[in-house]
């Protein structure tokens, strides 16, 4: 099994809202990441955790709040945000012991009014 | 710094052409190279992955090939078919551990097989 499952599927919240995003994987992984995706543009690095740490932070505005909580799911909690975060917001994760390839979920599109 | 040009940004084909999609990176110090399909508002869907000491990988109607030395990738199509239909986009990895675990990606091809 080579899924990674996200939800919501769609979000629609207003600046003063806070939500969360939630991604899940159950193929023994333990790096995973979330990524931004504008419109027609390549997916952009948020975060990466490796092994339940946080090991990148790509300078992600702190209105966006990562949490690990085990090996097999990942958070984004979402505060204040601004219209233009409005995009397709992507989990992956990888095998960092064998391939290293990524694998993605189907994403959340998020839409801040 | 890292650069992936994938070049055409967009190919429209008839049904059943053989079709090469091609990636160029600047850095020829990469870890892996990966090929995903994009469908319009979906997530990557990863097709082949190449590690650097490899030459291509095979999936089905699907070769991809590596040429580290030149900073290059190629993935062939064979008989394109309308649901082949999609963004492809490469990224490369330049390594296992940090920062170097990163993917760079290209802004992708968008395809379109015509019936």
């Amino acid at each position: 099994d080579t899924e990674v499952t996200q939800t919501p599927k769609h979000l629609v919240m207003g600046m003063t809202n806070k939500k969360s995003l939630k991604c899940e994987q159950h193929m023994g992984h333990r790096a995973m990441y979330w990524y931004k995706q504008k419109a027609k543009k390549p997916p952009e690095l948020m975060f990466v955790y490796s092994y339940e740490k946080l090991s990148i932070n790509e300078s992600v505005p702190s209105r966006f709040s990562p949490e690990c909580p085990n090996s097999s799911l990942l958070n984004l909690h979402l505060h204040a945000l601004q219209p233009e975060d409005s995009a397709l917001y992507l989990c992956a994760s990888s095998d960092d012991r064998n391939s290293y390839e990524q694998y993605f979920g189907p994403g959340t599109r998020l839409t801040v009014t | 710094k890292q650069e992936v040009t994938q070049i055409p940004a967009a190919l429209s084909v008839p049904e059943g052409e053989n079709l090469v999609l091609n990636c160029s990176f600047t850095d020829s110090a990469i870890y892996n190279l990966q090929w995903f399909r994009q469908d319009p508002g979906k997530g990557l869907t990863s097709l082949l992955l190449i590690q650097s000491s490899q030459r291509e990988q095979t999936s089905g109607r699907l070769n991809a090939s590596l040429d580290k030395s030149s900073g290059r990738s190629t993935l062939y199509i064979a008989a394109s078919q309308p649901g082949d239909s999609a963004t492809y986009l490469c990224a490369v990895r330049r390594g296992y551990t940090g920062a170097n675990s990163k993917l760079t990606f290209g802004k992708g091809i968008t395809l379109s097989v015509r019936p």
